[in-house]
């Protein structure tokens, strides 16, 4: 089975950056995703992780380690839109269904 | 391109009726995934297809829910009799198989509201 792991609410200032954590404890692992889901809305994907290091797309990084079953997402120079949860799942090996983490709720101050 | 579409976007209904939610994933997916979320459970994978078949049903909380995909543009997810514990919002996603990187995309869901 997968257990997932995130802090349950965050909040930072607008300009500001965020780090959102995530641990898996899993019976094996074929990546990571990360989505963002706002208020009322559907979850939208945000980056993918399979091999160890960074991986940056504009404002938003994703770092994994699989070694010690750890990840986290970056939100840079944080904006007002950036408030949502965002929700860290891993994939089992030979299989396509994710598990998702409870979720970060992220509060961009102004 | 359009997404994945679910109907309806809303239910109200009293305990003990059947209700019935609706999902077309996106063209060309070959993966359909449907989620239960709720405050207490967060996003919980139910059941999912690929190419039309049932895979893992696993999730599907008990013989009150079922769900079908009759052909590769339509699943229907099916509770009845339904209960106060099954309100929800119920997500539909789909994926496409050329290679495990591929997102699935969620639908916009629907809320279900048991009376």
């Amino acid at each position: 089975g997968q257990n997932i792991d995130q802090p349950t609410e965050m909040t930072a200032t607008e300009g500001a950056i965020v780090q959102i954590n995530c641990t898996y404890q899993t019976s094996g692992f074929n990546g990571l995703f990360w989505y963002q889901q706002h208020a009322g809305e559907a979850p939208t994907f945000l980056s993918y992780n399979v091999l160890d290091g960074l991986e940056e797309k504009g404002r938003f990084s994703s770092f994994l380690s699989r070694s010690k079953g750890y990840s986290y997402l970056l939100l840079k120079e944080l904006q007002m839109k950036d408030s949502a949860s965002y929700l860290c799942a891993v994939r089992p090996p030979n299989d396509y269904k994710l598990s998702f983490g409870a979720g970060t709720t992220v509060t961009v101050r102004a | 391109d359009a997404g994945v579409i679910q109907s309806p976007r809303h239910e109200v209904t009293e305990m003990g009726q059947e209700v019935t939610l609706r999902c077309k994933p996106i063209s060309g997916h070959d993966y359909l995934f449907w989620y239960r979320q709720t405050m207490m459970r967060g996003l919980e994978l139910l059941i999912y297809f690929n190419n039309n078949v049932p895979i893992d049903d696993s999730g599907m909380p008990e013989d009150r829910f079922s769900a079908k995909m009759p052909n590769a543009s339509f699943s229907t997810l099916k509770i009845q009799p339904s209960e106060p514990r099954d309100s929800a919002v119920y997500f539909c996603a789909s994926s496409r198989s050329l290679s495990r990187n591929q997102p699935q995309h969620f639908g916009d869901g629907t809320r279900l509201s048991i009376l």
